[in-house]
């Protein structure tokens, strides 16, 4: 079973706006952390922002916040600002306390238009 | 230092080849993994060593051959590799396998098999 599901395998977005892509996990562990990070096409895996099961408030780090809606069972990321340098794939994750593993969802490719 | 740093970036290679991927750290990590890339596509975990020891061997071909010679240290050693095993070779770490403090990437090496 999809335990993290990115639905927009693609999006194109003017400079300068907001955006927002999606992620959903699906975990029966009460304990768990959820990652996003960013994969430009020099292939580094940055990372940009985590999620704790148990924080009481959503993260934000800079122009990256993570809209988490714990019943809902939802980690989206919101991109404030975009810029053109924000081009990438940008994949969701999510670790496990019971077995520490990474889990990956497949990817949004984010293009930002000038 | 808050990097992993992997060598070489770029690696082509025939199948009677053999060759090592080298990755290292100096932020105190304790865990280190290797992950397979194929375009497009989400990381795939190949191997986990957690305090220098092999813990985690995710059904992976005796091709690949991972080794730990210390803490800072981890290589990928290659021999008789298939056309399909081209892809992105990415490294991390992280403080211990709980990962709870985050995983930190290496920028990759492009593997490609002739």
């Amino acid at each position: 079973a999809q335990k993290i599901t990115q639905t927009q395998p693609g999006m194109f977005v003017q400079e300068k706006e907001a955006v927002t892509l999606d992620c959903t996990y699906d975990t029966s562990d009460p304990s768990y952390g959820l990652f996003w990070y960013k994969q430009p096409s020099s292939g580094e895996m940055i990372f940009l922002i985590y999620q704790g099961s148990y924080d009481q408030q959503n993260a934000t780090e800079g122009r990256y916040s993570l809209n988490f809606q714990k019943a809902r069972k939802s980690a989206n990321l919101v991109i404030s600002a975009s810029q053109l340098g924000d081009s990438a794939m940008y994949f969701c994750a999510m670790r496990e306390d019971r077995n520490y593993q990474l889990i990956w969802g497949a990817g949004t490719k984010l293009i930002i238009k000038p | 230092d808050t990097e992993v740093t992997q060598t070489p970036k770029h690696l082509v290679m025939g199948m009677t080849n053999k060759k090592s991927l080298k990755c290292e750290q100096h932020m105190g990590h304790r865990a280190m993994y290797w992950y397979k890339q194929k375009a497009k596509k989400p990381p795939e975990l190949m191997f986990v060593y957690s305090y220098e020891k092999l813990s985690i061997n995710e059904s992976v071909p005796s091709r690949f051959s991972p080794e730990c010679p210390n803490s800072s240290l981890l290589n990928l050693h290659l021999h008789a590799l298939q056309p399909e095993d081209s892809a992105l070779y990415l490294c991390a770490s992280s403080q211990d396998r709980q990962g709870a403090s985050g995983y930190t990437f290496g920028s990759g090496t492009r593997l490609t098999v002739v």
